[in-house]
């Protein structure tokens, strides 16, 4: 899982504050995946998209979160006005052109947010 | 609504001795089910993933088997050592990568 790069791996914001959390897929991979890891919580699905496409968002908060994969550079996750019950690991994972059915997806190493 | 259940939420065992993690699912429709390691602060590293159409996957100590009618699945871990402990997740498949996570065992190998 080496391959899924994410950015910062650590990061700290103040309440209110914009968070931009960035995910460098597998090489050759175009299916991105976000899940977030609340403290002593299972991980969530976020959103699904694909190069400049939102598949599936219905795991996204309906406020101050959004996401881009755009045609080129890493996708975005983008958490704004920061609150504290936001502070959590973010995950993102990408799969092949098979969407990840037939095979195993590969996750990053996780982005750990704080709101202080 | 899919949901995932793992039993039991910790577990502690001598090292070298057998033991069982159990996983069950409420949807039989997946397209299959990984079960994942994290170590605290990292990231997922799949251990073994089911297909829908198979009964169980082994690699190396690890044996991991599906019963997608009755939405059970176990993952075997031989001859347990020190290294093996870790939170243990299992994940089922809907559709390309959107996984549906249970919350985790936490495995404690005792030297």
């Amino acid at each position: 899982n080496a391959g899924v790069m994410q950015n910062p791996r650590h990061l700290v914001r103040r309440r209110g504050q914009e968070a931009r959390l960035r995910c460098s897929p597998m090489k050759g991979h175009s299916h991105v995946y976000w899940y977030r890891q609340l403290p002593e919580e299972g991980l969530k699905f976020m959103v699904y998209l694909q190069k400049e496409n939102i598949i599936d968002e219905s795991g996204m908060p309906k406020e101050r979160f959004s996401a881009e994969f755009p045609k080129e550079g890493p996708s975005i996750l983008r958490i704004q006005q920061v609150v504290r019950g936001d502070s959590a690991a973010y995950f993102c994972a990408s799969s092949g052109d098979d969407g990840g059915s037939g095979n195993t997806i590969y996750f990053g190493e996780g982005s750990w947010l704080t709101v202080v | 609504k899919q949901e995932v259940t793992q039993i039991p939420a910790a577990l502690s065992v001598p090292e070298g001795e057998n033991l069982v993690l159990n996983c069950s699912f409420t949807d039989s429709a997946i397209y299959n089910l990984q079960w994942f390691r994290q170590d605290p602060g990292k990231g997922l590293t799949s251990l073994l993933l089911i297909q829908s159409s198979q009964r169980e996957q082994t690699s190396g100590r690890l044996n991991a088997s599906l019963d997608k009618s009755s939405g059970r699945s176990t993952l075997y871990i031989a001859a347990s050592q020190p290294g093996d402990s870790a939170t243990y997740l299992c994940a089922v498949t809907l559709y390309g990568g959107k996984l549906t996570f249970g919350t985790g065992t936490r495995l404690t190998i005792i030297p």
